[in-house]
């Protein structure tokens, strides 16, 4: 069961900004652990967007921005584009778990 | 180059026991620091964190599913797999195995690599 609670879905034009939030708790986000986000493209496996708040791996473009603060975090998408249709999750660790966490997942839709 | 995939049986009998093997490439995991992990997705719905075995032998399992889990490696063979006990339809998931990042001398608790995935039906 996901401990990270998203919106379902988040929809935007083509161009437009949309953000999607991602809340934890004190034993999360709260104990300091970093938020990390993936992309899944239908019938693909999760892809590493955002780690460690802020930070973009090589490759993924500029337009994918992460932040913390709390017990929330958010993934900003700006320029919205077709290909970013996709499913975006939301991970932490958790010290209480000593486990991995996931978020519910939301389902990015490009009108 | 890192990469990883799952293999076992795609179709299980409801009671039955689970095994599966993440085979990788492109590391050790008797690299201090590293760890592979074991994700699942049942159709449609989310990502579920369900084991980690790390480079020391340490292993951490899901909460909800401890008592039911097994992690274990084999260095030489660059292997972790995962049993399962006691199936059920509800544990119809694709499953993924993914490396946990260290880099520059410093780990950090998300997965930079997956496997592809492979899709387990529990079904009589």
């Amino acid at each position: 069961q996901s401990v990270l609670t998203q919106p379902p879905s988040v929809s935007g034009a083509p161009g437009q900004r949309v953000t999607i939030s991602c809340t934890g708790s004190s034993s999360n986000f709260g104990a300091g652990n970093d938020v990390h986000w993936y992309q899944q493209l239908p019938g693909t496996a999760p892809k590493l967007l955002i780690h460690d708040n802020n930070h973009r791996p090589s490759g993924v473009p500029d337009r994918f921005s992460g932040s913390k603060s709390g017990t929330s975090a958010s993934l900003a998408i700006t320029g919205l584009q077709a290909e970013d249709e996709a499913d975006y999750y939301c991970q932490s660790y958790d010290s209480s778990l000593s486990g991995y966490v996931f978020g519910t997942g939301t389902k990015v839709t490009v009108l | 180059q890192i990469t990883l995939k799952e293999s076992g049986p795609t179709l299980v009998k409801p009671t039955q026991t689970l095994t599966l093997t993440c085979t990788f490439s492109g590391f050790s995991l008797s690299t201090s620091g590293l760890g592979v992990g074991w994700i699942r997705q049942p159709p449609g719905k989310a990502l579920e964190w369900l084991a980690i075995i790390y480079w020391n032998d340490d292993k951490r399992y899901s909460p909800s599913l401890k008592g039911r889990l097994t992690i274990t490696k084999d260095t030489s063979k660059n292997q972790v797999v995962l049993t399962m006990t006691t199936m059920d339809p509800v544990d119809t998931a694709t499953y993924y195995c993914a490396h946990r990042y260290c880099g520059g001398g410093s780990c950090s608790n998300y997965f930079d690599y997956w496997g592809q995935g492979t899709l387990v039906t529990v079904s009589s």
